[in-house]
């Protein structure tokens, strides 16, 4: 159960867009289309961002997306806000019925 | 509006037992799939257990296999982990969070929708 790998950090202006990457494997996120995306404030629980790899839940702005490709996922963030510097972390399910989650990136808004 | 709130954390020495809780309401309860996410002290999320909405299947992390049990009450509306053996390395914030909607003996959905705030776990001498 390795974790899957992001960058630590990722940078952007006000009103930029920035991506960040998750890759794993071919027993995770390249098996299922179960990959998860989570942002968390400081001090504060996670919250849902996109899951199954494109899907936004209710509430969560149209400025973030997700995809795909092979073994790694991707998170994008269009038109930068000073509230989007927060960690972010990818999940995704395992073909061994499990959870793995990235080792988070963190979002400067510069 | 969907409540996830945990209790039942705090101080316990290394080889010690604690069990948290997770009080869910605003939902019905016995009809989703149910986790633990921990997160040590300034280090990311990490998935400890699940267990699916009639607790007919449960699954755990390697770092908690055999230490560590998942187990629900839905009369309840209650999420429970029972943590033995505990650890320097099991020190961290526990979160209860709601997985997929369950149906006929399947869940749909491998990710967490809802989280509560968490409840603060050190294992220390």
């Amino acid at each position: 159960q390795s974790a899957l790998t992001q960058p630590a950090s990722v940078s952007g202006s006000p009103g930029q867009s920035i991506t960040i990457s998750c890759t794993g494997t071919s027993s995770d996120v390249g098996y299922y289309d179960f990959v998860s995306w989570y942002q968390q404030h400081p001090g504060k629980a996670p919250e849902l961002m996109i899951y199954d790899v494109t899907n936004r839940p209710s509430g969560v702005s149209n400025r973030f997306s997700g995809s795909k490709s092979g073994n790694t996922a991707s998170l994008a963030i269009s038109g930068l806000q000073a509230d989007d510097e927060a960690d972010y972390y990818c999940s995704s399910f395992t073909t061994s019925s499990t959870v793995v989650f990235g080792g988070g990136t963190k979002l400067t808004v510069l | 509006e969907v409540q996830l709130v945990e209790s039942g954390g705090g101080l316990v020495k290394p080889g010690g037992s604690l069990r948290v809780s997770c009080a869910a309401s605003g939902f019905t309860f016995s009809s989703y799939s149910m986790n633990w996410v921990r997160q040590a002290p300034g280090k990311g999320l990490e998935w400890v257990s699940s267990i699916t909405s009639a607790g007919t299947y449960i699954y755990y992390a390697d770092s908690v296999k055999g230490r560590f049990t998942i187990s629900r009450d839905n009369a309840k509306n209650s999420l429970y982990l029972q943590m033995n053996s505990l650890r320097a390395e099991d020190t961290a914030v526990y979160y209860c969070a709601r997985g997929g909607y369950c149906s006929g003996g399947r869940c749909y959905g491998e990710h967490f929708d809802n989280w509560g705030q968490g409840t603060r776990v050190t294992v220390s001498s």
